[in-house]
C-alpha cells in the first residue's frame, strides 16, 4: 500500500535558521510527490512537486526538495526561514487507484518560527 | 482567476441532523475531489468526480455520506444523521483533468462541528 510518513510532527526553529522537514514514502512503482503548505485557517497550497527529471525541485517561497529514490525520501528544505513560514506542511504521493488520481497525505509537520 | 471556494466556512449542527457542504471548483476543471481532515491529521480522500460522475467513492466512510455534481461543476457533499465523529474540516479540490501529475487546487475548507 502507498503510504507517506512525515517523521516530525513539530519542528521549532529560529528565524533565519535553515530547516528540513522530512518525508519518506513507500511504493514499489514510480511516484509523483508533492509538498503542500497550510497556513492557519486557509486551504492547502502547493509548494512544489516532483514528477521526473532533476531530483532537486525548487518551489515557491524559497523552498526546495530533493527526491532520493534509494532512500525513498522527499525532504523539504529552506536555507533561511521567516516568521511568515509558520504553517503546517504536508507531504503527499499521487497514485492512480481504480482509475482515479488520489493524493495520499502524511500526517503533517507543524513548523513554528521563533524570533 | 478565482480559486476553489467552499461554503459555508463553518457549520455547527446537532447530532442527528442533515448537512450539506458546497464546493465551487475552478472553472474548466473536470476533476473534483473531497477530502476530510481531522484534527492533527493529513487530509483523507473521500470521493472523486470526473465530470458529473463519481469515478471513485471508496473513501466515503459509510452510507450516511453522499456527494453529487449534477452539472459537472458545483458539488455538494451531503451527510445524513450526523454524528460527533463527523466533526472535521472538509476540503474540496479540483484539477484540470485528474491526471497522475496534475496539481490539485484546494479550497479553504468547511469546518463541521457536530454537537
Amino acid at each position: 500500500a502507498q503510504s507517506v510518513t512525515q517523521l516530525d510532527s513539530q519542528v521549532p526553529v529560529f528565524e533565519e535558521a535553515p530547516v528540513e522537514l522530512r518525508c519518506n514514502y513507500s511504493s514499489s512503482v514510480s511516484v509523483y510527490l508533492f509538498w503542500y503548505v497550510q497556513y492557519p485557517n486557509q486551504g492547502l497550497q502547493l509548494l512544489l512537486k516532483y514528477l521526473s527529471g532533476s531530483t532537486l525541485v525548487k518551489g515557491i517561497n524559497g523552498f526546495e526538495a530533493e527526491f532520493n529514490k534509494s532512500q525513498t525520501s522527499f525532504h523539504l528544505r529552506k536555507p533561511s526561514v521567516h516568521i511568515s513560514d509558520t504553517a503546517e506542511y504536508f507531504c503527499a504521493v499521487s497514485k492512480i487507484i481504480q482509475g482515479a488520481q488520489k493524493l495520499v497525505f502524511g500526517q503533517g509537520t507543524r513548523l513554528t518560527i521563533n524570533p | 482567476g478565482a480559486g476553489v471556494s467552499q461554503t459555508p466556512s463553518n457549520k455547527v449542527t446537532e447530532k442527528g441532523k442533515y448537512v450539506e457542504l458546497r464546493c465551487d471548483p475552478i472553472s474548466g476543471h473536470t476533476a473534483l475531489y473531497w477530502y476530510r481532515q481531522s484534527l492533527g491529521q493529513g487530509p483523507e480522500f473521500l470521493i472523486y468526480f470526473q465530470g458529473t460522475g463519481a469515478a471513485d467513492d471508496s473513501g466515503l466512510p459509510n452510507d450516511r455520506f453522499f456527494a453529487v455534481r449534477p452539472e459537472g461543476s458545483v458539488s455538494t457533499l451531503k451527510i445524513q444523521r450526523t454524528e460527533r465523529g463527523d466533526s472535521a474540516v472538509y476540503l474540496c479540490a479540483s484539477s484540470p483533468g485528474g491526471g497522475l501529475a496534475d496539481t490539485q487546487y484546494f479550497g479553504p475548507g468547511t469546518r463541521l462541528t457536530v454537537l
